[in-house]
């Protein structure tokens, strides 16, 4: 199965700076089929990014993804107050499908 | 509106069985497959398994394949999952999920989840 590991465990900013978080596979991931999820205390998961770089239906566009193959990255170009939450990424490229460990951003 | 409705929170012993329900309404059921997502205490999401609600058929996780089984109702729009021998490690939130709006694998809705605690 493909293992997914996001960098950094934390990411500690302030509103208005932008986040930068990564996520890395450790195989190729298929067609670009990856996700990204936001996830706030005692919630379920909501998808931000599929396809590696498509937003979903109702995301403001400061959420963007980018990237291929074993490299993938999930950047909010400002912070706001809501975004501070963690995130996750999911391949589903091959089965099993997977996630990754997470990227706490916590205000500094 | 999509919803999906999942029943409410189990405690099982070790050993016991759990299955878990999901009332889909919204959309045409049979048309989309679900998947179910499991999260423990403090960790990511970790998948399960895809049913077809059209015709049952199943893609498991290799983790789970022995010990679960996922099924469809069409009748009352309702899919279920059984995890038996539980341990203490699947004490976790348990959602169903589903690929919608974008690709059956980009999960765009959630159930609220079940908390399964195994306890002895």
């Amino acid at each position: 199965e493909i293992v997914l590991t996001q960098s950094p465990a934390t990411l500690s900013l302030s509103p208005g700076e932008r986040a930068t978080l990564l996520c890395g596979a450790s195989r190729s991931v298929s067609s670009s089929f990856l996700a990204w999820y936001q996830q706030k205390p005692g919630l379920a998961p909501r998808l931000l990014i599929y396809d590696a770089s498509r937003r979903a239906t109702g995301i403001p566009d400061r959420f963007s993804g980018s990237g291929s193959g074993t490299d993938f990255t999930l950047t909010i170009s400002r912070l706001e107050p809501e975004d501070f939450a963690v995130y996750y990424c999911q391949q589903y490229g091959s089965s099993p499908l997977t996630f990754g460990g997470g990227t706490k951003v916590d205000i500094k | 509106q999509v919803q999906l409705v999942q029943s409410g929170a189990e405690v099982k012993k070790p050993g016991a069985s759990v299955k878990v329900s999901c009332k889909a309404s919204g959309y045409s059921f049979s048309k989309y497959g679900l998947s179910w997502v499991r999260q423990a205490p403090g960790q990511g999401p970790e998948w399960m398994g895809w049913i077809a609600s059209n015709n049952g058929r199943t893609d498991y996780a290799p983790k789970f394949q022995a010990r679960v089984t996922m099924t469809t109702d069409t009748s009352t729009n309702t899919a279920y999952m059984d995890l038996s021998s539980l341990k203490s490690d699947d004490t976790a939130v348990y959602y169903c999920a589903l690929g919608w709006s974008a690709t059956t694998w980009a999960f765009d809705y959630w159930g609220q989840g079940t908390l399964v605690t195994v306890s002895s």
